[in-house]
């Protein structure tokens, strides 16, 4: 069985902080690594995509992969109100399915 | 550009029925794949078409089925519905088949009563 694992939260941050969220993954043939935003009541919105050890920065995110020690995370950097949702990890093999972890949820106050 | 369509976008129906939800990919996308996902979960992975043919199966009934038309547009059917079927049905657009950004329609709501 492939297990995607995340800390369900909530993680609570003060508006402007920088927030951490955290993902380990049991398979160690896995390739491809996604953070999924997902709003109360929408659907998925991808944010982040890493395929190789290191560090990759988008705007205010950064997603960490470090295959060694089967854990990909996410940091938010000057973390907004709107950040405020459930934050999803997806992990593939070499193959096609998307295996979630159950998703964080973020709660950034003002 | 248009995104990930699905229809309907909610859905009650009755114990033992029937049901066909739809969903056209981004323009250019090969692949549709099809997940659920019940509250409080991670999305489960259902199936996956590639080039009009099955992929990919999950962990689910044989109630469950799909097929990709020539336009890459797909249909998940559900037969014999249970209470336990009621969740958000998401469909996911991706340019191939392995290793590649996946992105999520507005999804189907289906309440099972």
């Amino acid at each position: 069985q492939k297990e995607v694992e995340q800390n369900s939260g909530p993680l609570s941050v003060p508006e402007g902080a920088i927030a951490s969220l955290n993902c380990t993954y049991s398979d160690r043939g896995s390739q491809s690594f996604f953070w999924y935003r997902q709003y109360s009541g929408k659907s998925p919105e991808l944010i982040m995509s890493i395929y190789s050890n290191g560090d990759k920065e988008d705007g205010r995110f950064t997603a960490q992969l470090n295959k060694a020690s089967q854990y990909v995370s996410l940091l938010i950097r000057d973390s907004q109100p709107s950040d405020s949702a459930t934050y999803l990890c997806a992990v593939t093999d070499s193959g096609y399915a998307l295996n979630f972890g159950k998703g964080t949820s973020l709660l950034v106050t003002p | 550009d248009a995104g990930v369509t699905q229809s309907p976008t909610h859905l009650i129906k009755t114990r033992g029925q029937h049901v066909t939800l739809r969903c056209s990919p981004i323009s250019g996308h090969k692949s549709v794949s099809w997940y659920q996902q019940v509250l409080g979960q991670g999305p489960q992975f259902i199936f996956q078409y590639y080039e009009k043919e099955e992929r990919g199966r999950g962990n689910f009934p044989d109630r469950f089925s799909a097929r990709q038309f020539p336009n890459y547009s797909s249909e998940l059917n559900v037969n014999a519905l249970l209470l336990g079927d009621s969740a958000l049905y998401l469909c996911a657009s991706s340019l191939s088949a392995v290793n590649t950004e996946a992105f999520f329609g507005q999804g189907t709501r289906l309440t099972v009563v």
